[in-house]
């Protein structure tokens, strides 16, 4: 199985600073035959279900505002929201597709500093 | 609008069985590959079962094969899964989720809201 594992497992950042959370495989999820990543990320504020906000590790979701970028290659990934607001209080989660099982990270919670 | 709408479930014993549904709208269920994913309260996201758009493979966690069983409806646009020797530790928040396309190695685009199994004595 491949093993998810994000960091931190939460952060508190500033109205309008910088997020950066990380995700790391256990085994890469590039694949070579398309050069596409299968990491996706998705963000679950209390009381909703998850939403979809990253594909391929770095295309986002239509709707998705441009504060969210990911970022990365193989194993190693990135979630940055750009400028920290409000309503992006949530936990963040990233999930590999590459195999079954499919596998999900532990979750990043992101608070307002 | 593409929805998906959970039902089913509830507080059942150890060892009991339920059936969680998941109706689709706006799109053909059959035309993507479905997922399952639970959420134990408290905790992350944990992928359950799946079934492929093409050809109708079915995939499961370790944790869950067989005692669950996943199945769809095409004629009723409906996505199931079937809960046999229900654990305490499958209590959580079952989501029902769509996939991008039709097969199972695939990232989940629309979510359904939940629903809550609760297994207790």
């Amino acid at each position: 199985d491949i093993v998810m594992t994000q960091s931190p497992d939460s952060l508190a950042v500033s109205l309008g600073e910088r997020a950066t959370i990380n995700c790391k495989s256990s085994q890469s999820v590039l694949y070579y035959s398309n050069n596409k990543n299968y990491l996706a990320w998705y963000q679950q504020k209390p009381g909703q279900p998850p939403k979809l906000l990253i594909s391929w590790a770095s295309a986002r979701e239509s709707g998705v505002p441009d504060r969210f970028s990911g970022s990365g290659s193989g194993t190693d990934f990135t979630l940055t929201i750009s400028s920290l607001q409000a309503e992006d209080v949530a936990i963040y989660y990233c999930q590999q597709y590459s195999g079954t099982p499919l596998t999900f990270g532990g979750g990043t919670k992101v608070e307002i500093k | 609008e593409v929805q998906l709408v959970e039902s089913g479930g509830g507080l059942v014993q150890p060892g009991g069985s339920l059936r969680l549904s998941c109706a689709a709208s706006g799109f053909t269920l059959s035309s993507y590959a479905m997922t399952w994913v639970r959420q134990a309260p408290g905790k992350g996201l944990e992928w359950v079962s799946a079934f492929s758009g093409s050809g109708g493979g079915t995939y499961y966690a370790d944790s869950v094969k067989g005692r669950f069983t996943i199945s769809r409806d095409n004629s009723e646009n409906t996505l199931y899964l079937q809960m046999n020797s229900l654990r305490a530790e499958d209590t959580a928040i079952y989501y029902c989720a769509k996939m991008y396309q039709q097969l199972v190695l695939n990232y989940m685009d629309v979510w359904g809201k939940g629903t809550t199994v609760t297994v207790s004595s």
